[in-house]
């Protein structure tokens, strides 16, 4: 049982390449979130999908796109980066019902130069 | 959407002390409140949580308090030791989960 898994662990990117973060979970969760953590701003949502084929954005989804392929499976694009998207990013999944905790992945660390 | 803000954003005890954190949230929907310590470079991980239908909750030296009615809930720490040291995130969940913006703990031995 691994949780939530997210590749890359690492990546540079130079402004205007695009790139896809891939997160899976085995919990067999309905709910998944993207999340980035930048100094000081805590952790803030970019999407959140309540259950397989449905998205829907957060605090912060511009310059994203997501994709939720399945139940195990959500991903993260950006389509093209900017170095405002310099940060550390976090997949999580839960359980829908509420009194449930947010379980995370190990995150990605993404730099634009 | 919910907004949860977290006080204070630094804070500094020395060892055997105990430690405050306190979180106020705008959604009165919201009824699940976890706390999650995070280690340097290291994903959140759960360390005690309350829902909105208890108004207190405590597991060794950690403990919760949930007023409803004002909206606001807080993490007490006590008998604080060195390894407490790391940033601690409050968040609120009535569909989404919504995060604090975190408090760095640094425990002096």
């Amino acid at each position: 049982n691994a949780g939530v898994t997210q590749t890359p662990k690492f990546q540079v990117l130079k402004t205007g390449q695009s790139m896809t973060l891939q997160c899976a979970q085995d919990m067999n969760h309905n709910s998944m979130y993207w999340y980035r953590q930048d100094p000081g701003m805590g952790l803030r949502l970019i999407y959140y999908s309540a259950s397989e084929g449905t998205t829907d954005k957060g605090e912060v989804p511009n310059g994203y796109n997501v994709s939720r392929l399945n139940k195990r499976e959500f991903s993260l694009r950006l389509e093209s980066a900017a170095p405002s998207q310099t940060s550390v990013y976090f997949c999580a999944s839960s359980e829908s019902r509420s009194g449930n905790t947010i379980y995370f992945g190990e995150g990605s660390w993404l730099t634009v130069v | 959407g919910e907004n949860v803000e977290q006080h204070p954003s630094t804070l500094s005890v020395q060892e055997g002390d105990s430690a405050v954190i306190k979180c106020t949230y705008s959604d009165s929907a919201s009824n699940y409140f976890p706390w999650y310590k995070q280690e340097l470079g290291k994903r959140p991980q759960l360390i005690i949580d309350i829902r909105s239908n208890v108004g207190e909750k405590k597991d060794q030296r950690i403990a919760v308090t949930l007023n409803k009615t004002a909206k606001h809930f807080s993490l007490h720490i006590t008998e604080t030791q060195p390894e407490d040291s790391a940033v601690y995130f409050c968040a609120a969940r009535e569909n989404k989960f919504y995060f604090g913006s975190g408090t760095k703990l640094n425990v002096k031995p």
